[in-house]
């Protein structure tokens, strides 16, 4: 799986949107970006993924880059409730295989 | 609803001692996994399984055990060779689907503490 990049902690103010960057340079074509997001002492909770093409779901908005190598997750009305550590994950896709490979994640601090 | 249960969410053992710790999901994936967490670290991998009475070793297998007799459950045994037990420990599953794109479902964990 391919390495990622994130930065280990960001602020939003409340209500704003948050938008948390991603850097996977080595990804390969057959690679995906997960993202997911974990509220102190609970388990992750999965937010969304793509391939190359933007995608959006009710949590979240997903940018990948043209060259895919760096993506940015957009939560764009965020509250209180979205604070937590968001990890990226870059893998081939389907499930099962061999597991999930969880970095440090960005901390992700929503200010009142 | 469907999901994964763990338990319990707390578990206090004493050294030495050997500890089971539950995991049960209700959502028909065939494939699960085990983590554990340290503070402020991410995840790393313990166990996986993708079939039933199948298992395999994940980074930091050494003084952990498993078993998948059934689908639903798969239980992890902390054995007294873990030197270091103490930590958050989460279970997780997904569909076992070549080529589709599913997300991981997770449970809210077990904290282990050795006293």
């Amino acid at each position: 799986d391919a390495k990622t990049t994130q930065p280990p902690s960001m602020d939003c103010a409340e209500g704003r949107a948050a938008n948390l960057p991603c850097n996977h340079s080595t990804i390969s074509g057959n690679e995906y970006v997960y993202w997911y997001r974990q509220i102190h002492s609970q388990g992750p909770q999965y937010i969304i993924h793509g391939l190359k093409n933007n995608e959006t779901n009710e949590m979240a908005s997903l940018i990948i880059t043209e060259d895919r190598k760096s993506s940015t997750l957009i939560l764009p009305h965020a509250t209180l409730r979205d604070t937590a550590v968001y990890y990226c994950i870059v893998r081939v896709g389907g499930g099962g295989a061999d597991g999930l490979t969880f970095g440090k994640g960005t901390h992700l601090i929503i200010q009142p | 609803d469907g999901g994964i249960t763990q338990s319990p969410k707390y578990l206090f053992r004493k050294e030495g001692q050997n500890v089971t710790l539950s995991c049960e999901q209700n959502l028909n994936h065939d494939a699960m996994y085990w983590y554990r967490q340290d503070p402020g670290q991410g995840l790393r991998l313990i166990y996986y399984s993708q079939i039933v009475n199948d298992f395999q070793k994940g980074d930091i297998a050494e003084g952990y055990s498993v078993s998948r007799e059934k689908k639903e459950s798969f239980p992890l045994t902390v054995t007294s060779a873990q030197k270091n037990p103490t930590a958050f420990y989460l279970c997780a599953s997904s569909p076992q689907l070549t080529g589709a794109n599913y997300g991981y479902t997770f449970g809210s964990g077990t904290r282990l503490t050795v006293v």
